[in-house]
């Protein structure tokens, strides 16, 4: 399967908001509600903080939060703070027998 | 508290082999769905191999007949046996838990496999 496409970056001040787009086709995305979202930092391994399409596990503030439409999923993230500063990677099943894929990933920069 | 713990990853030249270990506390390997997943250095996440709780891997393209996933259930310990190493698999290895509605959650501290003469 093909990457997931996301936008290279996107950047916002302290306390506003920025999304990131995440977009596949009906065999993937658009297929199954079972997108999920990755928070990576420097030299640090992928964090789950969005699964099941707009689910956040224990722990991951309410500032993130994500949805979807068609083949395109969406992460947003509110409230911006210098923490939030990172790499975020979509994901979402191919169906069955197949692996998943992954997007391309979104550098975040707080401004 | 899950743990996953990768190690064995190394210096290797072209056409070289190496296995990596997956070590894991919290969870027992053989009843959970297992995957590994590869960064290139300044790259994005690339999904390297599942293995699913009966047994069942499923490869990448790019990884097929030349990597092999096993598991060691005395030692809750998951494998990635690579082969014909190229220098394109240069990347750090993750190993993730995979839940079966496919997110990853925990994930290993990853280990560097560099292929380079």
């Amino acid at each position: 399967q093909s990457a997931l496409t996301q936008p290279p970056s996107a950047s916002g001040s302290p306390g506003q908001s920025v999304t990131i787009s995440c977009t596949g086709t009906s065999r993937d995305v658009g297929g199954y509600n079972y997108v999920s979202w990755y928070q990576q930092h420097p030299g640090k391994a992928p964090k789950l903080i969005i699964y099941e399409v707009s689910k956040r596990p224990s722990g991951v503030p309410h500032r993130f939060s994500a949805s979807k439409s068609g083949n395109t999923a969406s992460l947003t993230v509110s409230g911006l703070q210098a923490g939030d500063e990172a790499d975020y990677y979509c994901s979402s099943y191919a169906g069955d027998n197949s692996l998943g894929v992954f997007g391309t990933g979104t550098k975040v920069t707080v401004l | 508290e899950v743990q996953l713990v990768e190690s064995g990853g190394a210096l290797i030249q072209p056409g070289g082999s190496l296995r990596l270990s997956c070590a894991a506390s919290g969870l027992t390997v053989s009843r959970t769905q297992m995957s590994w997943v590869r960064q290139a250095p300044g790259k994005g996440l690339e999904w390297v191999s599942v293995t699913f709780s009966g047994g069942d891997t499923y490869y990448a393209d790019s990884v097929r007949g030349r990597f092999t996933v096993s598991r060691d259930n005395s030692k809750n310990t998951l494998y990635l046996q690579m082969n014909s190493l190229t220098a394109e698999d240069t990347a750090i290895y993750y190993c993730a838990r995979e839940y079966y509605t496919n997110y990853f959650d925990p994930w290993g501290q990853g280990t560097l496999v560099t292929v380079s003469s």
